[in-house]
């Protein structure tokens, strides 16, 4: 079983579409991250939930919009596509305990390759 | 956020000891040294991590320096599928716990 999956696996749109990439993890972690990562392979944390509460919100237009509907899933929609939200998006869990976050290991999921035309 | 200096990129034949540098001289003393790999066309995965010990698991060992200001990774014996793109990552507390990813090295292992 895939412990963080992802779906689509690649989204091609039109710009100023709105599009869904959906997250789910069966490791029954408690907290849960999206990550960008550009063309230039940088990899960016976006946001944290942990226990469905948003933690972390790095500046991210709020055309991104995370949803957390249980642990177990983080959704990521995005409104209104640009040419620059072209990326890999990855979903990552981890089970942060005691909320201590340096020492937990996180788990990525497989990306969602996103191409706004 | 701490820093860390990694070589862009790194070779190794197949089958020998691979030994990755980092180093982190404004280490503090709540950082942890986290490392990461990213494989082709896949996510980051864990490898390990330390505090002041050296540290071994069945992937790799992490060697720290006794001053915390450096760190070595080393896989002990290379195959093709550790080819990724390894980052050395400090988190600590007071606002640094975020896995924040800099440039990493790239290792290519040839066969």
């Amino acid at each position: 079983d895939t412990a963080v999956s992802q779906t689509p696996k690649y989204l091609v749109t039109q710009m100023g579409n709105d599009k869904s990439i959906k997250c789910e993890q069966n490791l029954g972690h408690d907290t849960m991250y999206w990550y960008k990562q550009d063309s230039k392979k940088f990899l960016k944390i976006m946001f944290s939930y942990n226990n469905k509460e948003l933690i972390i919100n790095e500046t991210v237009p709020n055309r991104f919009s995370p949803k957390s509907p249980d642990k177990a899933h983080l959704n990521l929609h995005i409104n209104s596509l640009e040419l620059g939200d072209s990326a890999v998006y990855f979903c990552a869990s981890s089970q942060v305990a005691g909320g201590v976050f340096y020492q937990e290991t996180q788990y990525f999921g497989p990306g969602t390759r996103l191409l706004v035309l | 956020d701490a820093k860390t200096t990694q070589p862009n990129s790194m070779e190794s034949n197949e089958e020998e000891p691979v030994h990755l540098p980092c180093n982190h001289s404004t280490i503090s003393g709540t950082d942890y040294i986290h490392w990461y790999r990213q494989l082709p066309s896949q996510g980051p995965e864990y490898v390990i991590h330390g505090l002041t010990s050296n540290v071994n698991n069945r992937m790799a060992s992490l060697a720290i320096a006794e001053d915390r200001k450096s760190s070595t990774l080393i896989l002990h014996r290379a195959t093709l599928r550790d080819a990724a793109v390894y980052y050395c990552i400090l988190r600590g507390g007071f606002g640094n716990e975020k896995l924040t990813f800099g440039t990493g090295t790239r290792l290519t292992i040839i066969p």
